[in-house]
């Protein structure tokens, strides 16, 4: 049973379209990420948050955004989507005060295409 | 510089034997932590150990346990008795600080048992 939820699973579009990837979380957590995982390659770190109207750019350099209005809820928008974009993108979130030995608690994903 | 290394793109594996998957770091903070994620085809991550810096004792849990050697700045991950729902991406991270929140994962290890 999944506390962190990402929609959607699967998304095949246009070059040029604007998306939104969701990512929801039920855990009350005030930390969360976003993840960009090409097939088979390790995971980079392109957003973060430490709590509502906090953000800040990973590791990685990428042209998405992001918001945290909700602590619950972190989406990631692509204005103008490219088949540069294609790739999995991972939400995850880890709690207040966290354990150090607290791992990420991640979402399904959203594998994505851009044609 | 790569602060999460790791060696062997691909490791191919007897059922019910062990397997060792290597990792190697590189933090100059005295305290961090390491984890295992497994991913399966299906791609979510899945948590399967943590080794505190601190830690005096090898992390165990389960058939997976963590080969921890500091000075090496090593943290293999060994599986026991491998099974055929074994064979996933195997990933390791690390949390540099007890403040810090991000991951930084290695490139991973593709396990396929075989029957």
């Amino acid at each position: 049973e999944a506390d962190i939820y990402q929609t959607p699973r699967y998304l095949v579009i246009g070059t040029g379209k604007k998306i939104t990837l969701e990512c929801s979380q039920t855990m009350g957590h005030d930390k969360m990420y976003w993840y960009q995982q090409d097939p088979g390659m390790e995971l980079h770190l392109i957003h973060y948050s430490y709590g509502v109207n906090s953000t800040e750019k990973g590791d990685l350099s990428s042209e998405s955004t992001v918001s945290r209005i909700r602590t619950e809820h972190f989406p990631l928008t692509l204005e103008s989507a490219r088949p540069s974009h294609t790739s999995q993108y991972l939400c995850a979130s880890s709690p207040p005060g966290a354990k150090p030995n607290y791992g990420y608690t991640f979402g399904s994903g959203t594998r994505l295409t851009v044609v | 510089a790569q602060k999460i290394t790791q060696t062997q793109p691909g490791m191919f594996v007897q059922e019910k034997e062990a397997v060792t998957l290597d990792c190697t770091y590189d933090t100059s903070d005295p305290s961090y932590g390491l984890f295992w994620y497994k991913q399966p085809s299906s791609g979510e991550m899945i948590f399967l150990i943590y080794q505190g810096s601190y830690d005096q004792q090898n992390a165990t849990e389960g058939r997976y346990s963590l080969n921890f050697q500091k000075a090496r700045k090593s943290a293999n991950l060994v599986i026991s008795a491998s099974q055929l729902g074994d064979s996933a991406m195997y990933f390791c991270a690390m949390r540099e600080g007890q403040g810090a929140q991000k991951l930084v994962f290695g490139q991973g290890t593709r396990l396929t048992i075989n029957p």
